[in-house]
């Protein structure tokens, strides 16, 4: 298994609070993104992150918001977490291009927001 | 911006039957098409790629077929087994990002 470390696993939340995800990785890969998966749409990127402190939002970024302050960690906040953000979150990462090397995914965090 | 569909989104067959799942791309940019295989409460992991300079890649039982032309690409999988029950994905790539189809629950009946 690629070095991916997703916390927490599972997380349930009240509407209105901020929620933050975090995602490790020891492969020292330059490219890390967070996707969320829902039934009927599949993997939907929220925001990734080509290095230190660059990020670039994704097809669902409204809502979302991310840091990365080290190589190794890629966070994900939900502001004020809304029902429709109950989903559950991957982070992957990658090497370089995603054309040029694969994409790697953790293990997943369930959110549910109630 | 990029759009991939993949169909069809539910797809049952035979033990030992051949299962074919479709990806139609918009973004002619697009040059690397992964697969990716999720069994249930786990995460999608890669099961075979191609890139646009190549037309057809086998790996064992599985192999993905591609049409730059057409923009569509495909994923067969021969004499399929009970291991092979699980939902997949299809992606194309765009500059830094890969996009994904909506998902295939593939069934495989005894």
């Amino acid at each position: 298994d690629a070095g991916i470390t997703q916390s927490p696993r599972h997380k349930v939340t009240e509407t209105g609070t901020p929620v933050t995800l975090r995602c490790h990785q020891t492969e020292n890969h330059r490219y890390m993104y967070w996707y969320r998966q829902d039934p009927g749409h599949g993997l939907r990127l929220i925001h990734y992150s080509y290095g230190v402190k660059d990020t670039d939002k994704g097809e669902v970024s409204d809502g979302y918001s991310v840091s990365r302050s080290k190589t190794e960690d890629f966070l994900l906040t939900l502001e004020s977490a809304t029902s429709s953000q109950t989903s559950v979150y991957f982070c992957a990462i990658s090497e370089s291009l995603v054309n040029d090397s694969p994409l790697h995914f953790g293990n997943g965090t369930r959110l549910t927001v109630t | 911006g990029e759009n991939v569909e993949q169909h069809p989104s539910t797809l049952s067959v035979q033990e030992g039957d051949s299962a074919v799942i479709k990806c139609t791309y918009s973004d002619s940019a697009s040059n690397y098409f992964p697969w990716y295989k999720q069994e249930l409460g786990k995460r999608p992991q890669l099961i075979i790629d191609i890139r646009s300079n190549v037309g057809e890649k086998k790996d064992q039982r599985i192999a993905v077929t591609l049409n730059k032309t057409a923009k569509h690409f495909s994923l067969h999988i021969t004499e399929t087994q009970p291991e092979d029950s699980a939902v997949y994905f299809c992606a194309a790539s765009i500059v830094q990002k890969l996009v994904f189809g909506q998902g295939t629950r593939l069934t495989i009946n005894p």
